[in-house]
């Protein structure tokens, strides 16, 4: 079945420094998706690509869609105490068997230190 | 709004009980997802189904059985509960898989002993 690989699995950082997460997947995806959660409640949508190559932004987040549509990249500039999460890319199925299959991956958990 | 709604949000079984977890979306979205959540684990799809009366096998489907039989709703049935399945639920939606936001509701919190 499909896998996802996103890495770092955590991070460390000082208030004020940028972030870079990635995913990779053995699968080509048709839209990219990158969430985050906060304790105890469910995953909200921070940015979704729909194109190989696509480069998109929300604030101070920046999200690219990977050329071979097998990976994706989201970085924070300027973290503050409240991007403190746990992050998680997904990718939704291209077709065949996949098609409509949304696959997460592992997460990636966030502290700053103020 | 209420957008996706999981009932119930606690529940406490003992090994070889049953119960049914329910999703509820009141956006009329084609898809509907089940996924549990486990720590280091991310979320694992268990079922997922691309519109009323259909129903399909995501990762980790074992041990768990779904259906649609209204558009709105996509229960999710434990035959005979086990501690291995003691973790977070969470339900989704989505209007169709072309990359349109997915709504997750706020999770179910199963525990068997």
């Amino acid at each position: 079945g499909q896998q996802l690989n996103q890495s770092p699995q955590s991070m460390f950082i000082q208030e004020g420094e940028d972030v870079s997460m990635n995913c990779t997947s053995s699968s080509i995806f048709n839209t990219w998706l990158w969430y985050k959660q906060d304790p105890g409640e469910g995953p909200v949508l921070l940015i979704a690509l729909y194109k190989a190559g696509e480069l998109t932004s929300n604030g101070r987040l920046t999200a690219q869609f990977g050329i071979t549509r097998k990976d994706s990249f989201l970085n924070i500039s300027a973290s503050i105490p409240s991007d403190v999460g746990i992050y998680f890319c997904a990718g939704l199925g291209a077709g065949g068997t996949s098609y409509g299959k949304l696959t997460f991956g592992q997460g990636t958990i966030l502290t700053v230190h103020p | 709004n209420a957008g996706v709604t999981q009932t119930p949000k606690f529940r406490v079984l003992k090994t070889g009980q049953s119960m049914t977890l329910l999703c509820a979306q009141d956006m009329n979205h084609e898809y509907m997802y089940w996924y549990r959540q486990d720590p280091g684990m991310g979320l694992r799809l268990i079922h997922y189904s691309v519109g009323e009366g259909t129903t399909a096998k995501g990762e980790v489907p074992d041990g768990y059985n779904v259906s649609r039989l209204k558009k709105q709703n996509f229960l999710l049935g434990l035959e005979s509960a086990a501690p291995s399945q003691t973790s977070v639920y969470f339900c989704a939606s989505s209007r169709r898989a072309s990359g349109n936001t997915i709504y997750f509701g706020e999770g179910s919190w199963l525990t068997v002993v």
